[in-house]
């Protein structure tokens, strides 16, 4: 089992729309989980970080989490065609060390 | 403020010769990554630096890769003789503790 898993993708939506991705982890003591962008060509870049059970939001972003459950998830309002990227769900586990999930392609059609 | 830097941005090298890739982090951040990323595919981890502990190597692919973190701050990786299936974008990430934030990358062309 790897330790984090995305939805695969590619996972393509209309401008405007809300673009959902999924991403479960196996390290149940894991504290501290991460969303990052990727355009093409581009290095993995920090969007979004979650700590707590529950809901974040920062702009058009939320993202959720839940322990119990081992999940957390990203959402996209208002989907842009700058949105277009690969989305990376990273988790720490108990010795810090950060782990990758293989990323979700999403294109947002304009 | 300056984030993570890695040099060179793009390596050409003859299969066979062996190369060495910067990364110099964010100062302070304790951890240091190293990934390799082939075209079209997702990040592949090689090693992991904490404070000082010992590295994790885990994802070396051979003995030919090796890596060394200096005084706790600058990084370099080294591959010894080169091959074709090397060449790759390698990025290297600097983490405080949790997270991380990521270079530019060095493109690695193996000819």
């Amino acid at each position: 089992q790897k330790e984090v898993e995305q939805n695969s993708g590619p996972l393509s939506v209309p401008e405007g729309a809300i673009a959902s991705l999924n991403c479960t982890y196996s390290d149940r003591v894991s504290q501290s989980f991460f969303w990052y962008r990727q355009y093409s060509g581009k290095s993995p870049e920090l969007i979004m970080s979650i700590y707590s059970n529950g809901d974040k939001e920062d702009g058009r972003f939320t993202a959720q989490l839940n322990k119990a459950s081992q999940y957390v998830s990203l959402l996209i309002r208002d989907s842009q065609p700058s949105d277009s990227a690969t989305y990376l769900c990273a988790v720490n586990g108990n010795d810090y060390k950060l782990s990758f999930g293989a990323g979700t392609t999403v294109t947002v059609r304009a | 403020g300056a984030g993570v830097s890695q040099s060179p941005s793009n390596k050409v090298t003859e299969k066979g010769k062996d190369v060495e890739l910067r990364c110099d982090p964010i100062s302070g951040h304790t951890a240091l990554y190293w990934y390799r990323q082939s075209l079209g595919q997702g990040l592949e981890f090689l090693i992991y630096f904490q404070g000082n502990s010992a590295p994790d190597k885990s994802g070396l692919p051979s003995d030919r890769f090796s890596a060394e973190r200096t005084g706790g701050s600058v990084s370099t990786l080294t591959i010894q003789r080169t091959q074709q299936e090397d060449s790759a974008v390698y990025l290297c990430a600097s983490s405080p503790l949790e997270g991380a934030f990521f270079g530019q990358g060095t493109r690695l062309t193996v000819v």
